[in-house]
């Protein structure tokens, strides 16, 4: 059962506007969220997160917003660049996990910024 | 420079040998993890390891070992007995939450 869910498996958007990644989880325990980046053949990158405690983090053009009550967070890429397409994986951790914390992740949103 | 470090980046076996994945980190990081990735799919957890002599089975860990002898290295190994060999295979680290990822290891069994 997918605890951490992606429902978009892909999105297009036009350089210079903005992509809206969209992250569902089930699990109340969860308190703490990270958005990655993947291109083809290479190791997901991280690009930011946030804390149950907070409901926006900004950094740059990257802003992830989280709305606890609808365990639902997003990530927003404003304005978004070519450099931009890939695949974008969200991903949970239950801080109060102890020796057992790992993160569970969605199946990812491909992004394609058409020039 | 600091980072983990997965060799080779493509590698060939033959069915029903068993083959093993390296992997190793200068971050100090006392976790470390190993996942797969196929086509379409997104990141399966195989083992991870808190900490140095202690791992635990991910999601798919049937057909897997490792192990953790150092804290800078965390090996997978490949046996003849998974079933579905050929994948994308990705090593990650971390100090608390946020993973830091290798470049990964394209595993190709014939």
């Amino acid at each position: 059962d997918q605890q951490v869910k992606q429902n978009s498996p892909s999105l297009s958007v036009q350089e210079g506007r903005i992509s809206i990644l969209n992250c569902d989880y089930t699990n109340s325990m969860f308190d703490y969220f990270l958005w990655y980046k993947k291109y083809p053949a290479e190791g997901p990158t991280f690009l930011i997160s946030i804390s149950s405690i907070k409901d926006k983090n900004e950094d740059g053009r990257f802003t992830v917003f989280l709305n606890k009550s609808a365990k639902h967070l997003s990530l927003h890429i404003v304005p978004s660049q070519p450099g931009d397409s890939a695949v974008y994986f969200c991903a949970a951790s239950d801080l109060n996990a102890g020796n057992n914390r790992k993160l569970i992740w969605g199946l990812g949103t491909s992004l394609a910024v058409n020039p | 420079d600091g980072g983990i470090t997965q060799s080779p980046k493509y590698l060939f076996r033959k069915e029903g040998q068993n083959v093993t994945l390296s992997c190793e980190q200068n971050l100090n990081h006392d976790a470390m993890y190993w996942y797969r990735q196929d086509p379409g799919q997104g990141l399966r957890l195989i083992y991870y390891s808190q900490i140095v002599n202690d791992f635990q089975k991910g999601d798919i860990a049937e057909g897997y070992s490792v192990s953790r002898e150092k804290k800078e290295s965390f090996p997978l190994t490949v046996t003849s007995a998974q079933k579905n060999p050929t994948a994308f295979y990705l090593c990650a680290s971390s100090s608390v939450d946020e993973q830091y990822f290798g470049p990964g290891t394209r595993l190709t069994v014939t």
